[in-house]
């Protein structure tokens, strides 16, 4: 069966580290999308591929990058973690403009 | 500034009954409108949508309601069951821009009391 999947799902890190948090789904879907869960906040858009070698920024995206070299993964890369980037991160796919299936989420604790 | 409110953090219901939760919106280039269930440790699910369309969409025992003038939607769970306690997540996006970025609201947490 096709599937989203994230790894690790739990990471502790510390200030100033690069982290980088993987994304893989196998439904070959072309739009990929990188969100953050926090409490009152909902889920927000960090940033987001449409397609091989196509990446945009999302509405909280400073201090993270993406990169998109194949269909299958988006990694979501922490350039230097810090304690406000603490929160649950979670990977979605979808095809056109329907809905988007979600990964299990990454809890990130940024020390 | 907020385009997607759930203003409700929680609600409480008793098995059986009725579960209402609302969303508002505040760009009028929303056309399409989802809601997701989440539970704890696991990814949100969707659980169904409408197109600007049409005012109603049924599933079962889930049923969304749009209001286009209001700009708000809700969705009803008759009859609710301990099953549906989760996080319940509104999403609209614009279809019409091209694009498929979804905006979400902060989650309404649904208690189905037996």
């Amino acid at each position: 069966d096709a599937e989203i999947t994230q790894s690790p799902r739990h990471k502790i890190t510390e200030t100033g580290r690069q982290v980088t948090l993987a994304c893989h789904q196998t439904w070959n879907h072309n739009n990929m999308f990188w969100y953050r869960q926090d409490l009152g906040h909902g889920l927000r858009l960090i940033h987001y591929s449409y397609g091989v070698q196509d990446t945009n920024k999302g509405e909280v995206s400073d201090g993270y990058s993406v990169s998109r070299s194949n269909t299958e993964d988006l990694p979501l890369t922490l350039e230097s973690a810090a304690s406000s980037q603490t929160s649950v991160y979670f990977c979605a796919s979808s095809e056109g403009d329907s809905e988007q299936f979600f990964g299990p989420g990454t809890r990130l604790t940024v020390l | 500034d907020q385009q997607v409110k759930q203003n409700s953090p929680s609600l409480s219901v008793q098995e059986g009954r009725i579960s209402i939760l609302n969303c508002d919106y505040t760009n009028s280039m929303f056309d399409y409108f989802l809601w997701y269930k989440k539970y704890p440790a696991e990814g949100p699910t969707f659980l169904i949508s409408i197109s600007s369309i049409k005012d109603k969409n049924e599933d079962g025992r889930f049923t969304v309601f749009l209001n286009k003038s209001a700009k708000h939607l809700s969705l009803h769970i008759v009859p609710s069951q301990p099953g549906d306690s989760a996080v319940y997540f509104c999403a609209a996006s614009s279809r019409r821009s091209g694009g498929f970025k979804t905006i979400f609201g902060a989650g309404t947490r649904l208690f189905v009391k037996a």
